[in-house]
């Protein structure tokens, strides 16, 4: 079956800074895609970027990009000049044949100023 | 453009009471429509799915049902209720649009169920 995993609960940046957020996935199948969502108080979910698991060139998103590594099952989002409405719950997930998204269990982003 | 609706949101229920939450899309046709629960602090699980009226997929056996009775409507529901239903309920769709695909799925803005 397949999984996805965020090892960091939580996170804190500086207004401006740049971040990393972390994620692994496990899954059989060699065609997929990957997605990062945003979550902020809100609780509205949010499309921050995708990649398709066909391509090898990198997804960016203005201030948002991945570093998708195929081989080792790895998709960090990188969000560069950290703003205080970047501040939310961040869930990464992964869709197979099916159209079903699996998501990992988040990691909250706090933004100091 | 699309939009998708769920009401309502917010719902306070007691134990043993039954349970009927709705979800609507707007502007887009034969959409795959699915339901998740996200309990607190956590990530989102899959409940239900349907790719056309009538069909409906149960990813996770319990205490609740789905039903798609036209192509734009998903509907949550449950007899009577668990104080374990309590959660945050997503509705979410995914469909062939200018610019997405059947591989992006658009979410609505939430039911937020406490079961007393």
């Amino acid at each position: 079956a397949q999984t996805v995993t965020q090892s960091q609960p939580e996170m804190s940046v500086q207004e401006a800074e740049t971040v990393t957020l972390s994620c692994t996935y496990d899954t059989s199948e060699s065609d997929y895609y990957l997605f990062w969502y945003k979550q902020p108080p809100s609780r509205q979910m949010i499309l921050v970027i995708r990649q398709e698991a066909y391509k090898q060139q990198n997804a960016t998103e203005n201030r948002f990009s991945v570093n998708f590594q195929k081989a080792a099952k790895s998709f960090s989002l990188k969000i560069s000049d950290s703003q205080l409405g970047d501040a939310a719950m961040y869930f990464c997930a992964l869709m197979e044949y099916g159209n079903k998204l699996v998501f990992g269990a988040g990691t909250i982003l706090r933004v100091k100023s | 453009s699309q939009t998708i609706h769920q009401w309502p949101a917010t719902l306070v229920q007691p134990v043993g009471s039954p349970l009927s939450l709705e979800c609507t899309v707007e502007g887009t046709s034969n959409p795959n429509l699915y339901w998740y629960r996200q309990a607190a602090g956590r990530g989102l699980q899959l409940l239900f799915y349907s790719v056309g009226i009538g069909q409906i997929s149960s990813e996770v056996p319990q205490n609740l049902s789905a039903s798609r009775p036209q192509d734009r409507q998903f509907i949550l529901s449950s007899k009577k209720l668990l104080l374990s239903d309590s959660g945050f309920y997503l509705c979410a769709w995914s469909g062939r649009t200018s610019g997405s695909s059947y591989n992006e799925q658009f979410f609505g803005p939430g039911t937020r169920l406490t079961v007393l």
